[in-house]
């Protein structure tokens, strides 16, 4: 049973710190999204790729958030410095764009990261 | 004004019974719409996913009216395990809606 997994699951740190997130998409999908979830403001896209290559970012807070895929197999969300505001779960998903498949692929869903930013 | 709303429930629903809810899209090129479901402190998983006028998979029916700009997902002869909060998406924006919670009583 194909599965994203993410790590780590759980993460405290505290203000200033630099936090990396870790997702490991389903073989052979070649999107990778990664989304902040907030009691607040919901689920909200930060910025997603296709084929290891940046398609938007534009959900993302520049001045101390980064995504990078180094290799197809392992994507990274990282934040420097954190701040408390950025305490959330952060969930990575993955999809396989398949032409004639129909316009958006679905989405697969890692377990998330659980930030807690003191 | 936000791309996905949703109502936010709860609907609270005998087991056995209809519920249904919807989800309103702003924007009218988008063509492509999907229904998840996340469980308290779960993941977000996929339930259905929209393409044209409507899917159906077992006891859940999701129909998508282009002219008024509104998916809707209808759960029939509702379970206890139908608890958790619906995540309406539009697939072309990859926004989500806020999610709907039913809870299912005994």
């Amino acid at each position: 049973d194909a599965r994203v997994t993410q790590t780590p699951r759980h993460k405290v740190t505290e203000m200033g710190q630099e936090v990396t997130m870790r997702c490991q998409p389903i073989l052979g999908h070649n999107t990778v999204f990664w989304y902040r979830q907030t009691m607040m403001q919901g689920l909200e896209l930060l910025a997603y790729f296709r084929n290891r290559a940046p398609l938007d970012d534009s959900g993302m807070p520049k001045d101390r958030f980064s995504a990078e895929m180094p290799d197809a197999t392992l994507a990274t969300l990282k934040i420097q410095p954190s701040e408390p505001r950025d305490s959330a779960v952060y969930f990575c998903a993955s999809g396989s764009r398949v032409v004639g498949q129909g316009p958006q692929e679905t989405q697969y869903f890692g377990p998330g990261t659980r930030l807690l930013v003191l | 004004r936000k791309e996905v709303e949703q109502d936010p429930g709860p609907f609270n629903v005998p087991e056995g019974a209809t519920v249904a809810f919807n989800c309103t899209y702003s924007n009218s090129a988008s063509q492509s719409f999907f229904w998840y479901r996340q469980d308290c402190r779960k993941e977000p998983k996929l339930l259905m996913s929209v393409y044209s006028s409507g899917n159906e998979d077992g006891r859940f029916t999701a129909q998508l009216n282009r002219a008024s700009q509104y998916i809707s997902l209808l759960i029939r002869d509702s379970k206890l395990s139908d608890s958790a909060t619906y995540l309406c998406v539009d697939g072309f924006k990859l926004s989500f809606g806020a999610g709907t919670t039913v809870t299912v009583r005994a």
